[in-house]
């Protein structure tokens, strides 16, 4: 089955400097990539992304970048603000079957 | 409007007791999960439903009994509680199956005691 691991598991960056997480998977059939952000005591949100057919997708500070060759794709969070700072999970499903998570990076923005 | 409602958002209760989680969505979709975040905050699937259909059933342990008595709907009831199952379940629903968005309802945290 499919398996997603992402890294760093925390992430600690200057406010107004670019975060970057990344995540590998397994399965050369997934084809549906979100990242989801989960602010503290809230619910997972999605806030982008990107199917197999695209390498890049970019939403104003947000831009998620995948590669299928090498099965990894990355976020990008440029001039990071105090409000970024939560826990991004990234994840990979193929259709028809279960999606997985990665284990996710808690993101720190310092001031 | 909240577009998937879970009730109750806390639930404190001792081991081997009996409690449901509930679950709404007003969103028309197809498929609705069911999550456990521990306190590590790994996010585990445990059951998928399509259409009242369950498709996915992870292994979980059959205490935990998931039912949908239509598309709006998915609950999870669970028997014999353990000091394991403390944890934040959230339902989730996405138009259809793995490849749509899914929206998060607003999570159970369920404590042990």
């Amino acid at each position: 089955g499919e398996n997603v691991e992402q890294h760093p598991s925390t992430l600690s960056v200057q406010e107004g400097d670019s975060a970057v997480i990344k995540c590998t998977y397994s399965d050369s059939a997934s084809n549906y990539f979100p990242w989801y952000k989960q602010e503290l005591g809230k619910r997972p949100q999605l806030i982008i992304d990107i199917r197999s057919n695209v390498g890049e997708k970019k939403d104003q500070r947000i831009a998620v970048t995948l590669n299928k060759t090498a099965k990894h794709f990355s976020l990008h969070i440029t001039e990071t603000q105090p409000e970024d700072s939560a826990v991004y999970f990234c994840a990979a499903s193929k259709r028809d079957d279960k999606i997985i998570f990665g284990k996710g990076t808690r993101l720190h923005i310092l001031p | 409007d909240t577009a998937v409602s879970q009730t109750p958002k806390y639930l404190v209760t001792q081991m081997g007791n009996d409690k449901s989680i509930k679950c709404e969505q007003n969103l028309g979709h197809d498929t609705m999960y069911w999550y456990k975040q521990d306190s590590k905050k790994f996010l585990k699937i445990m059951f998928s439903y399509n259409n009242k259909e369950l498709i996915i059933n992870e292994t979980v342990p059959n205490r935990f009994s998931p039912k949908s008595p239509d598309k709006a709907h998915l609950n999870l009831h669970i028997n014999s509680l353990e000091l394991g199952d403390s944890a934040v379940y959230f339902c989730a629903s996405s138009r259809r199956q793995a490849t749509y968005e899914q929206y998060f309802g607003p999570g159970t945290r369920l404590t042990v005691t």
